[in-house]
């Protein structure tokens, strides 16, 4: 069965400072990857995704992630962290022979500091 | 703006009572999902639609779970004699599916209901 870990549960990082955070997933397929933020009462939003090709991959708000096979990863970074950042992260594969279900990391709660 | 809908956004309700939400999928979507998303944890997948007809359905998290979706377009997902543990917020997401469609692993979400069991 698939899985999704995000072995941070909470980070912290000053308002400007660089950003990563760490997904590792388990699939036996090429995977399809995906990372959403969820803001407060929110519902979630995608922030990029990773099918095949140029294993970086650019998403909105200018956050990027790179797929790394032999490392079963595709860790989200940053480069300039904004306060409006401050949400929660979550890593998601999707099942393709199961109607592409979303399984979810337990997601990782960014904090940013002024 | 028409993106996914759901109603209501929350509901508080006593252990034993039936509840029901619906939600409202991007209209040009052919699939819509379900999620449940408890407190500090990733959602967690329950069912999904294309069209009309529930293609998977043994996630469901007991026989007090079930869902429609009648017509293709909105779906109702209802819990029956709820239990506080079903407390959690429930996620309906909807996508394209098409085979060479590069869209079709996209999902949307809705902003969910909170239900809280008391």
């Amino acid at each position: 069965a698939q899985s999704v870990t995000q072995p941070d549960i909470h980070i912290t990082v000053s308002e400007g400072a660089s950003l990563e955070l760490r997904c590792n997933y388990s699939y036996g397929a090429t995977p399809y990857l995906f990372w959403y933020v969820q803001s407060p009462g929110q519902g979630l939003q995608l922030l990029l995704k990773y099918f095949s090709g140029d294993t970086l991959v650019q998403g909105i708000k200018g956050f990027e992630a790179e797929f790394k096979r032999s490392q079963s990863s595709f860790n989200l970074r940053k480069p300039s962290v904004h306060w409006s950042d401050a949400a929660e992260y979550f890593c998601a594969v999707a099942d393709n022979n199961a109607g592409n279900m979303l399984t979810f990391g337990g997601g990782t709660r960014l904090m940013v500091k002024p | 703006d028409t993106g996914v809908s759901q109603d209501p956004r929350h509901k508080i309700t006593k252990r034993g009572q039936n509840v029901t939400f619906r939600c409202d999928p991007i209209s040009e979507h052919n699939r819509l999902y379900w999620y449940r998303q408890t407190l500090g944890q990733g959602p967690e997948f329950l069912t999904y639609f294309q069209n009309e007809a529930q293609l998977e359905k043994s996630r469901l998290l007991s026989d007090r779970f079930s869902a429609e979706r009648p017509k293709g377009s909105f779906s109702t997902l209802e819990i029956q004699r709820t239990e506080q543990g079903d407390s959690a917020m429930y996620l309906c997401a909807s996508g394209i599916w098409g085979r060479e469609d590069p869209l079709a692993y996209e999902q949307y979400f809705g902003p969910g209901t909170r239900l809280t069991v008391t």
